[in-house]
This record gives structure tokens, C-alpha cells and sequence, in this order.
């Protein structure tokens, strides 16, 4: 199972909205509304922030959301704040069954 | 408080066998599937494992098949990752975490992760 494929990295100034694309297949993304985003910050376990596509767990800011369409599923963090810099990563349920993540994007805060 | 705490992990040599260990407290163990994640230093997430709540089913990862085998004791609110056959791309900090229900396949809770390296 080949990992999702995520941007290695992205940046954005406080303030502004960027959104993370998570490319997939129809054997785990296109084909099942199973996909999350994990925020990971340096020496920190993930945390959930995105399920069922764009569910958010209870506790987390409604500045995370999420989306898909077709094989690519995608994050949005509007009004970018310094405690974003973080990692984050895609996954999603698969055929087989199993679960992927994507390989992670570094998010910069300018 | 929900948490979960691993143990288990050490410097092994290659081919050789280790067990993970996860306690669990705060929360109904029978209620939930769990999972191992790992993490290899400076990589990414890659799931590993899954049983569900009532240890009658598991999944694996293909990179673990045959080699690794999951387990849960609910008299001692533990999860278990039996490691055989160790490799250089098994060393990574392997995160116990919960399932966000029955089988979501979410990772709603994480440990703080154990650290296994395996290296001669």
C-alpha cells in the first residue's frame, strides 16, 4: 500500500487561510468517506483534528476543516495562528483493509 | 484521564524478537479497537496494526505480515505487539493509540511512544 501523497512542505502568514491536498487512489480516498488529518507538533504525539472527511472532534478549533473531492481529500486552516506550525498528516481507511497516512507536510507559520 | 503508556522498547540486534506493551486507564478498554502506530526518527506515520475491541479480529500492515502479531489481555487493560524477525526499518518509536470507537479506524488517544532500534 503506497503511502497518500501530501506537499512536503507549506507556509502562510498569521491570519491567512492555506489548505494541505492529500492525493489518493479509489482503493483507499476516491473510495470510502474514511479520511483524517493528524497534527503532529516536534516531539508530540498526533492529534486528531479532521475525521469522516470533515468531522471535527470535540475541542478543536472550527479554523480546521476538511474536504475531498474524487481521489484527493484536502485540509484548510483559515486565520493562521503561530501555534499551527505543526506536521500534518492525511489517512485513510483502504480496500484491503488497512490504513495509510500521507507522508506529512511541515506547515511554516511566516 | 484517558492515557496510555508504552513499555517494551530497547536496542535489538537484527532478527531478533522483542514485545511492546500498552497500558491502558482511564476508559473502558472492551469498548474500543486498538492500534499500533511507529514512527521512524525524522519520518512519517505509518499505521502497523489493529485489533478489534474484542480481540477476535486483527489487520496488519504488509510491511509487518507474518512477522508481527497484536494482541489485548482486558483483565490487565494491556495491548500487546509480539515482534519477530526484527529488521533495520522496524527501528522507529512505535505509539499505542486508542480507536475513537468500536472500529473508526480513527486514533482519537496516543501514548507517548516507545522507542525500538534495531541495530547490531
Amino acid at each position: 500500500q503506497s503511502a497518500l501523497t501530501q506537499p512536503a512542505a507549506v507556509s502562510g502568514s498569521p491570519g491567512q487561510s492555506i489548505t494541505i491536498p492529500c492525493t489518493g487512489t479509489s482503493s483507499d480516498v476516491g473510495g470510502y468517506n474514511y479520511v483524517s488529518w493528524y497534527q503532529q507538533h516536534p516531539g508530540k504525539a498526533p492529534k486528531l483534528l479532521i475525521y469522516d472527511v470533515n468531522n471535527r472532534p470535540s475541542g478543536v478549533s472550527n479554523r480546521f476543516s476538511g474536504s475531498k473531492s474524487g481521489n484527493t481529500a484536502s485540509l484548510t486552516i483559515s486565520g493562521l495562528q503561530a501555534e499551527d506550525e505543526a506536521e500534518y498528516y492525511c489517512s485513510s481507511y483502504t480496500s484491503s483493509p488497512t490504513l495509510v497516512f500521507g507522508g506529512g507536510t511541515k506547515l511554516t507559520v511566516l | 484521564e484517558v492515557q496510555l503508556v508504552e513499555s517494551g522498547g530497547v536496542v535489538v540486534e537484527p532478527g531478533g524478537s522483542l514485545r511492546l506493551s500498552c497500558a491502558a486507564s482511564g476508559f473502558t478498554f472492551d469498548d474500543f479497537a486498538m492500534h499500533w502506530v511507529r514512527q521512524a526518527p525524522g519520518k512519517g506515520l505509518e499505521w502497523v496494526s489493529l485489533i478489534t475491541w474484542d480481540g477476535g479480529t486483527t489487520y496488519y500492515a504488509d510491511s509487518v505480515k507474518g512477522r508481527f502479531t497484536i494482541s489485548r489481555d482486558t483483565s490487565k487493560n494491556s495491548l500487546y505487539l509480539q515482534m519477530n524477525s526484527l529488521r533495520s526499518e522496524d527501528s522507529a518509536l512505535y505509539y499505542c493509540a486508542k480507536d475513537k470507537g468500536w472500529l473508526t479506524w480513527y486514533f482519537d488517544v496516543w501514548g507517548r511512544g516507545t522507542l525500538v532500534t534495531v541495530s547490531s
